[in-house]
This record gives structure tokens, C-alpha cells and sequence, in this order.
């Protein structure tokens, strides 16, 4: 398959551990958030998205946690498989736009 | 089967040439999206259309040129004026109707020139 990131920052994890995912933003005024797993060659698929009125979300085996003090996103996994083995993106926007604007990602790795 | 499909998979295009990538979607979407994406970096955006005969410049335009003339539909052109085009683009759709702005993305076409 295709690479889609050579030179992304890693995170390594052993299988059956948790992984925290983060993620900056840079717009004070962004009130919608939404991470996506990318597997190589492939298209994005939404993991998960949280608005700022809320600091937590919890999906299925993941839980999005928002510090908008510190305009801090990030994303957890629990009990991590070989299947999350992806890029991670997250991706902001505001109220006033439908436009997301995409971080740079993180790979992640899980060692069996 | 709701989603979003582009064509071709792989494209290979001699320096000078235009080419057209196809975006059709059948889940009643509003909003459409191009992004490209090089290795090591995150989406750049570079046209969106919220409605059928019109469209906006998304950060990296220069080099690109979109219709959306089928709510279905939004074809991207690289042309010839596009530096540096070899690179894996991603089409998207979203509703507008804020309820969730998730945006939904095809498998992308990786672009290659020769």
C-alpha cells in the first residue's frame, strides 16, 4: 500500500495498551473537532468528534477528551489492537465555517 | 451503498497534461470537498462547493480548476499550470445542516507525473 505520511511522528505501543493521541489547535474560536484514522492508501474514516460546549466524549473503545484552556485535543484507545495501526488526524472548524482544517497526524504503531 | 467513489485508483500523466479526476457521491450532500495530500503532511484544501454552479478557492488553488454542475458530482483538473501535481487527492462531502460536520471522505486517486 501507499505511505501516507514518511515523516509523521510515531507513537509505539504494545498490544492490549492504552494510546493517547494529541493533537494542538490554533483557532480559540474552533467549536467542532473530529479525529479520523487513515490506513495506508486509503481515504480518512471518522473515529470520532466532539463539540466545545462538551470537555469528553466516549465511543467504542475510544474517548475524546477537549481542554479548550489550553487548546488541547486527545485522542484515547483502549486495549489497542493491530488493526488501529493507522495515521491519526484531527481537525477543527467553527461555527461560522464548514471548512475542517487538518493537522499534520501521528502514526501509530502496535507491536504484537 | 451509501459513499463516496473516485476514479481512477492510480493516474499517471505526462508533464504538460491535463487530467481530470472524478468525485461522485450518492448520500444527498450539500457540501463537496478536494483535499491533496503529500507524505508527511496533513489535508490541504483546495476547492469545496456547498451548492450545485459554485465553488471556492480553498489554501492551494493555483493549478487546479473544479465544475459542480450535478449535485453528485465534482470533477477536480490538474492542469499543466500545477507544479509540482504527483501527489494522493482525496475527495469529501458533508451536509450543511450543522447537525454533525463530519465530512465524508472516497478512497483517493494517486496522481503520478511523469
Amino acid at each position: 500500500g501507499e505511505s501516507v505520511g514518511l515523516h509523521l511522528p510515531t507513537l509505539s505501543v504494545q498490544e492490549g495498551d492504552n494510546s493517547i493521541i494529541n493533537c494542538a489547535y490554533s483557532n480559540s474560536a474552533s467549536d467542532y473537532f473530529i479525529w479520523y484514522k487513515q490506513e495506508s492508501g486509503k481515504g480518512p474514516q471518522f473515529i470520532i468528534d466532539i463539540r466545545s460546549n462538551m470537555d469528553k466524549r466516549q465511543g467504542q473503545r475510544v474517548t475524546v477528551l477537549l481542554n479548550k484552556t489550553v487548546k488541547h485535543l486527545s485522542l484515547q484507545i483502549a486495549a489497542t489492537q493491530p488493526g488501529d495501526s493507522a495515521v491519526y488526524f484531527c481537525a477543527e472548524n467553527t461555527d461560522s465555517s464548514y471548512k475542517l482544517i487538518f493537522g499534520s497526524g501521528t502514526r501509530l504503531l502496535v507491536r504484537p | 451503498d451509501g459513499g463516496i467513489t473516485q476514479s481512477p485508483k492510480y493516474l499517471f500523466r505526462k508533464e504538460g497534461q491535463n487530467v481530470t479526476l472524478s468525485c461522485e457521491q450518492n448520500l444527498n450532500h450539500d457540501a463537496m470537498y478536494w483535499y491533496r495530500q503529500d507524505p508527511g503532511q496533513g489535508l490541504r484544501l483546495i476547492y469545496y462547493s456547498q451548492i450545485v454552479n459554485d465553488f471556492q478557492k480553498g489554501d492551494i488553488a493555483e493549478g487546479y480548476s473544479v465544475s459542480r454542475e450535478k449535485k453528485e458530482s465534482f470533477p477536480l483538473t490538474v492542469t499543466s499550470a500545477q507544479k509540482n501535481p504527483t501527489a494522493f487527492y482525496l475527495c469529501a462531502s458533508s451536509t450543511l445542516d450543522r447537525v454533525t460536520d463530519e465530512q465524508f471522505f472516497g478512497p483517493g486517486t494517486r496522481l503520478t507525473v511523469l
